[in-house]
């Protein structure tokens, strides 16, 4: 079964920093971009980074750039986001998800996600 | 950024009904826009892709249509599982931006 598995969340304050993990599993994770995605509480779904499938090729949202750095170790089936200077607004649920292409910007969609991770930012 | 604009935000509609969803592009995205259905406490599930692709196991009473900035999704006759969230997105140009969600509830 295809899936993937979001941990590292939590609650945290302002301006700390927080490392979020996903575990791929049921494919093979380094012939696909992946991609984080986040929904904060009531709201829409919010694309925050990509990274191509050996890494050379990497995106972020605007809102998040600087701040948010995206990585993967295909030996470990893993995907990471590092999240620095944290603030409220980064309070959502994070779900990593699959890309059908190779690289981030392939155009294609994300076709398996995870249940999500929640971050609350708080103090 | 490309902006995705949704309509409605949200519907009420009956088991049966025949629904459509529309999404609009601030620019020519050409036919780079998904749909995803999410229900309450769910990750999102890809429904729709390259605007009219329906993925392996998704019911055939789901279709979507368009091309450049305006395309649809439309539920032929609605099922009780339907009821939830849709979401399209653009995946012509990075950052790849969503529209705000309709929600499809039960009248």
């Amino acid at each position: 079964e295809v899936q993937l598995v979001e941990s590292g969340g939590g609650w945290i304050q302002p301006g700390r920093s927080l490392r979020l993990s996903c575990a791929a599993s049921g494919f093979t994770f380094d012939d696909y971009a992946i991609h984080w995605v986040r929904q904060a509480p009531g709201k829409g779904l919010e694309w925050v980074a990509g990274i191509s499938r050996n890494s050379v090729s990497i995106g972020y949202a605007d809102s998040v750039k600087g701040r948010f750095t995206i990585s993967r170790d295909n030996a470990k089936n893993s995907l990471y986001l590092e999240i620095d200077s944290l603030r409220t607004e980064d309070t959502a649920l994070y779900y990593c998800a699959k890309g059908v292409g190779t690289y981030y910007d392939s155009k294609g969609p994300m076709d398996v996600w995870g249940r999500g991770t929640t971050v609350s930012v708080s103090s | 950024d490309i902006q995705m604009t949704q309509s409605p935000s949200s519907l009420s509609a009956s088991v049966g009904d025949r629904v459509i969803v529309t999404c609009r592009a601030s620019q020519s995205i050409a036919n780079y826009l998904n749909w995803y259905q999410q229900k309450p406490g769910k990750a999102p599930k890809l429904l729709i892709y390259y605007a009219s692709t329906l993925p392996s196991g998704v019911p055939s009473r789901f279709s979507g249509s368009g091309s450049g900035t305006d395309f649809s999704l439309t539920i032929s006759s609605l099922q009780p599982e339907d009821f939830a969230t849709y979401h399209c997105q653009q995946t012509y140009s990075a950052p790849y931006t969503f529209g705000q969600g309709t929600k499809l509830e039960i009248k």
